[in-house]
């Protein structure tokens, strides 16, 4: 079945950029995403690609997407302490009922150090 | 409403009980998931609505599990004879099913069974 893989702990100081990396295992993924969740909160889309492109931008946020290895990255530049929670990656495939279903990898924990 | 909303936020149970956790979902969007996320661990799907009914509860780990859904508004997801396995944070997100299909979340509801 569809398998969504990311590394658990990344740990960063403030002001370097950190780099979350995700491995999936379906080709015929059609959108990618990255979620952020804060403590005791629930999971709020930060950025998205779709799944014919390479890279996209969005303030400090870059995405990349290598559709060959199904590597998906994301990196925040000028790491800030608010940056601090779990970036899961998902990505979205046809589900029965006739659906684009998402699944959502482990998460990664991001700790942004002062 | 303005986002998703669970309730409630906490539930402390006794194993062998019954638990519901509910959910309203954006006003107006007709697809409502639920999931699981145990402690340390990514997002396990459980079922997908579509309007009042379900295309996909592939994910209900047992048949202990069931959920509803009325109005294409509120849904509920009944936990029965409660096991100590079933101690989780349970999430609730709802789109608009087109397009990219974002996914809302609401801020889940924190399941202790004792």
């Amino acid at each position: 079945g569809e398998d969504v893989e990311q590394s658990l702990f990344l740990s960063v100081r403030e002001g370097d950029s950190s780099v979350i990396n995700c491995t999936y295992t379906d080709s015929s993924s059609t959108y990618l995403y990255w979620y952020k969740q804060e403590p005791g909160a629930g999971l709020q889309l930060l950025t998205y690609i779709f799944s014919n492109m390479d890279m996209k931008q969005d303030q400090r946020l870059t995405v990349l997407l290598n559709k060959k290895d199904k590597h998906l990255s994301l990196r925040i530049a000028d790491t800030q302490t608010g940056d601090s929670a779990i970036y899961f990656c998902a990505e979205t495939h046809p589900g029965s009922g006739g659906y684009q279903k998402v699944t959502f990898g482990t998460g990664t924990k991001l700790q942004v150090i002062p | 409403g303005a986002g998703v909303s669970q309730s409630p936020s906490n539930k402390v149970t006794e194993k062998g009980k019954d638990v519901e956790l509910r959910c309203d979902p954006i006003s107006g969007h007709t697809a409502l998931y639920w999931y699981r996320q145990r402690l340390g661990q990514g997002l396990e799907f459980l079922i997908y609505f579509q309007g009042n009914s379900a295309p996909d509860k592939s994910g209900l780990p047992s048949d202990r599990f069931s959920a509803e859904r009325t109005g294409e508004s509120v849904s509920t997801l009944t936990i029965q004879r409660t096991q100590q396995e079933d101690s989780a944070v349970y999430l609730c997100a709802s789109s608009t099913r087109t397009g990219i299909n974002i996914q809302y979340f609401g801020a889940g509801t924190r399941l202790s069974v004792l």
